[in-house]
């Protein structure tokens, strides 16, 4: 089992639509979590973190978390062609120190 | 700030000889990591250092990979010898690790082909 689990895509929504986006963990001991959006060719950037089970918003995004299911998500409310982008699930894990493990990415398409 | 910086953006080389990737990162972050990233497997983390000392380097592939920080300003990842596998888009990234939730600002990466 891979430590950050995320469906590849691509997820295809149109423009105006909520884009949600996925995310499981293994380490149940797991404190923090980040999303982080990659434009082809580029490097990742940081949009939302989160601590504390529930709903945390931020403009369009809206970052879930549940600890006991292990599962983080990302809802981005009325998508924009420039949302498109690849976005990278990551987990601190319980071991402490500043070791962030990255999910593969889910690629994220918003049609005009 | 100019943000992380990494050098060279491009590489192409030849199986067999050494790679020297570098990085300097944003001045006043105390916390520097490497990573890989490659369709396959993603983003991987492979070592990070904490004020200049490496603390997780589980990550390293094998032997031929080394990295150093020698400064609080300076690192740099070697692969020697390299290999076609070790073909990817390597990215630096630094935070702050005194702040509460410690974004990690990433370089623009450096793109590996081994021929």
């Amino acid at each position: 089992q891979k430590e950050v689990e995320q469906n590849s895509g691509p997820l295809s929504v149109p423009e105006g639509a909520i884009a949600s986006l996925n995310c499981t963990y293994s380490d149940r001991g797991s404190q923090s979590f980040f999303w982080y959006r990659q434009y082809s060719g580029k490097s990742p950037e940081l949009i939302m973190f989160i601590y504390s089970n529930g709903d945390k918003e931020d403009g369009r995004f809206t970052a879930q978390l549940n600890k006991a299911s292990q599962y983080v998500s990302l809802l981005i409310r009325d998508s924009q062609p420039s949302d498109s982008a690849t976005y990278l699930c990551a987990v601190r894990p319980s071991t402490g120190g500043f070791k962030t493990i990255f999910g593969a990415g889910t690629r994220l398409f918003v049609k005009a | 700030d100019a943000g992380v910086i990494q050098s060279p953006r491009h590489e192409v080389t030849e199986m067999g000889q050494e790679v020297t990737l570098r990085c300097k990162p944003i001045s006043g972050h105390n916390s520097l990591f490497w990573y890989r990233q490659t369709m396959m497997r993603g983003l991987e983390l492979l070592i990070y250092f904490n004020n200049n000392v490496p603390i997780d380097d589980s990550g390293m592939p094998e032997d031929r990979f080394s990295a150093k920080m020698p400064n609080a300003s300076f690192s740099t990842l070697k692969i020697q010898p390299s290999e076609p596998r070790d073909s990817a888009v390597y990215f630096c990234a630094s935070t702050e690790s005194s702040g509460s939730y410690n974004e990690q600002f990433f370089g623009p990466g450096t793109r590996l082909t081994v021929l």
